[in-house]
């Protein structure tokens, strides 16, 4: 089965720290991996995504890191804000586009003034 | 960016009344939506995929009969959960794909929450 673990399931950091969350997959298939930021009540908002052809991906505060060989990738928020307090979900799909998404489990970040 | 608005935000029925929920891609269209279910501190779980013009492809232990997929335009997409029932209760999320931009681009709606009493 496709699968997509996330680690971990809560964080809290404080403001101004480093906030890293992992994810690991099994599915080789897998190339494209986005990661989205959803509020409360909200739907998911694309953060970010990085294909396996590049190593990490920065777009501002945010990087992915990606690891092929182990299978792994994971979110860094540089500067943590308590604005970013919201969950975080990685998520993994075959073709080279979004459809048919495998999400994680998600990631309840919580960062503190 | 991109907007897929979802209607209504959130909505209370009755057990084995029908609810209708509506995703629409205000400045794009979309060729394929995306229905996702979640559960109070859990993930997405996609539920069907909606293609315009065509029959929606159903996940596996998706029931096709209670939920009902329509997407007669390029800019809508409906769910209609039948007789519905309290374990029906959940927040419902469309996702749309942007034609004009690179695959990765899926824009999600704001989410409607089902409570069913």
């Amino acid at each position: 089965q496709q699968q997509v673990k996330q680690s971990p399931q809560s964080l809290i950091v404080q403001k101004g720290g480093i906030s890293i969350i992992n994810c690991a997959y099994e599915n080789t298939a897998f190339d494209y991996f986005p990661w989205y930021q959803q509020f409360p009540g909200k739907g998911p908002a694309l953060l970010i995504a990085i294909r396996p052809d590049v190593s990490e991906k920065k777009e501002g505060r945010f990087t992915i890191s990606f690891n092929k060989s182990a299978k792994q990738f994971s979110l860094h928020i540089m500067d943590s804000q308590p604005g970013d307090s919201a969950t975080y979900f990685c998520a993994a799909s075959m073709g080279g586009g979004s459809e048919k998404l495998v999400f994680g489990k998600g990631t309840k970040l919580t960062v503190n003034p | 960016g991109a907007v897929v608005s979802q209607h209504p935000s959130w909505v209370i029925c009755k057990s084995g009344t029908s609810v209708k929920i509506e995703c629409r891609s205000l400045d794009f269209q979309a060729t394929t939506m995306f229905w996702y279910r979640q559960f109070p501190k859990q993930s997405l779980m996609l539920m069907a995929t909606s293609n315009e013009g065509s029959k929606a492809t159903y996940e596996q232990g998706v029931e096709k009969d209670k939920f009902l997929i329509n997407h007669a335009s390029l800019t809508l997409s409906t769910l209609t959960v039948t007789s519905a029932h309290p374990e029906d209760s959940s927040f419902y999320i469309c996702s749309a794909r942007d034609l004009g931009t690179a695959n990765e681009k899926l824009f999600f709606g704001s989410g409607t929450q089902l409570s069913v009493l």
